[in-house]
C-alpha cells in the first residue's frame, strides 16, 4: 500500500511568488492534515480536512495560505504571496480515524525556501 | 496552549546502550504518540499510548505515560546505528484530532 506522498520534495521561490504544494493521502483515508516546521521551531498544525470539508483550520497563519481538497482525495496548499517566514518543511498526514485513537501517517514533507 | 517538550534536546550514546527520552505536556490528552524522523525524511509513527494506559511495548521500544505528571518516556533498548534520528512526542487533546508536537530529541548512536 502506498504511503502519503507529497510534491514537490523541494521548492525554492522568491518572496512575493506563489507556490502550491500537493499531498496525496493514503487511499481511503478521509482525514487529511497539514503541518509545518519552520526553522528551529516545533512541528505545528495548520489544518484538518474530513473528506472535502475543513474540520479545523485554527492553525492557518494568515490569509496568504489557502488549502483545498476538492473531491476529498488529494489536497493542495497554496501560499500567495510567499514571505521569508514561510520557509520550512510542510508535512501532510492522513488517517482512517473512525472514533478511536487516531494514528496519523505522515508524508516525507516539502521543503520550502523563500528567498 | 498545549505543548509537548522533549528532554534532552540531544542525546549521544554508544551502540548497544539504552536510550531514554522524556516528553512533558500541559493539558489533558486523549493519546500520546511517538514519531521518528530520519534526516531529510518524513515522520514515522512508532507507538501510541492512550491516556488510560501506563505502559506499552513494541519490539525494542517501551513507552510509559504518567498523566498525573503530564509526562511520558520513550526507552529504546539495545540501540543500533539505524536508530539515529530525531524523536518527537505528539499529543492530541480531548475533543480534537490535531497533534501538538514537542521540539524533539536528536538521538545519535555511535558505532
Amino acid at each position: 500500500e502506498a504511503g502519503v506522498t507529497q510534491f514537490p520534495s523541494h521548492s525554492v521561490i522568491e518572496k512575493g511568488q506563489t507556490v502550491t504544494l500537493r499531498c496525496d493521502p493514503i487511499s481511503g483515508h478521509d482525514n487529511l492534515y497539514w503541518y509545518r516546521r519552520v526553522m528551529g521551531k516545533e512541528i505545528k498544525f495548520l489544518l484538518h480536512f474530513v473528506k472535502e470539508s475543513k474540520q479545523d483550520e485554527s492553525g492557518m497563519p494568515n490569509n496568504r495560505f489557502l488549502a483545498e481538497r476538492t473531491g476529498g482525495t488529494y489536497s493542495t496548499l497554496k501560499v500567495q504571496p510567499a514571505e521569508l517566514e514561510d520557509s520550512g518543511v510542510y508535512f501532510c498526514a492522513s488517517s482512517l480515524w473512525t472514533g478511536g485513537p487516531d494514528t496519523q501517517y505522515f508524508g516525507p514533507g516539502t521543503r520550502l525556501t523563500v528567498l | 496552549s498545549q505543548q509537548g517538550e522533549e528532554d534532552p534536546q540531544a542525546l549521544s550514546i554508544q551502540e548497544g546502550e539504552n536510550a531514554t527520552m522524556n516528553c512533558s505536556y500541559k493539558t489533558s490528552i486523549n493519546n500520546l504518540q511517538w514519531y521518528r524522523q530520519n534526516s531529510g525524511r518524513g515522520l514515522v509513527h512508532l507507538i501510541l499510548i492512550r491516556s488510560n494506559e501506563r505502559e506499552k511495548h513494541s519490539g525494542r521500544l517501551r513507552v510509559t505515560l504518567d498523566t498525573s505528571k503530564k509526562s511520558s518516556s520513550l526507552l529504546i533498548t539495545a540501540s543500533r546505528a539505524a536508530d539515529t534520528a530525531s524523536y518527537f512526542c505528539a499529543t492530541d487533546a480531548k475533543g480534537a484530532q490535531k497533534l501538538v508536537f514537542g521540539q524533539g530529541t536528536r538521538l545519535t548512536i555511535n558505532p
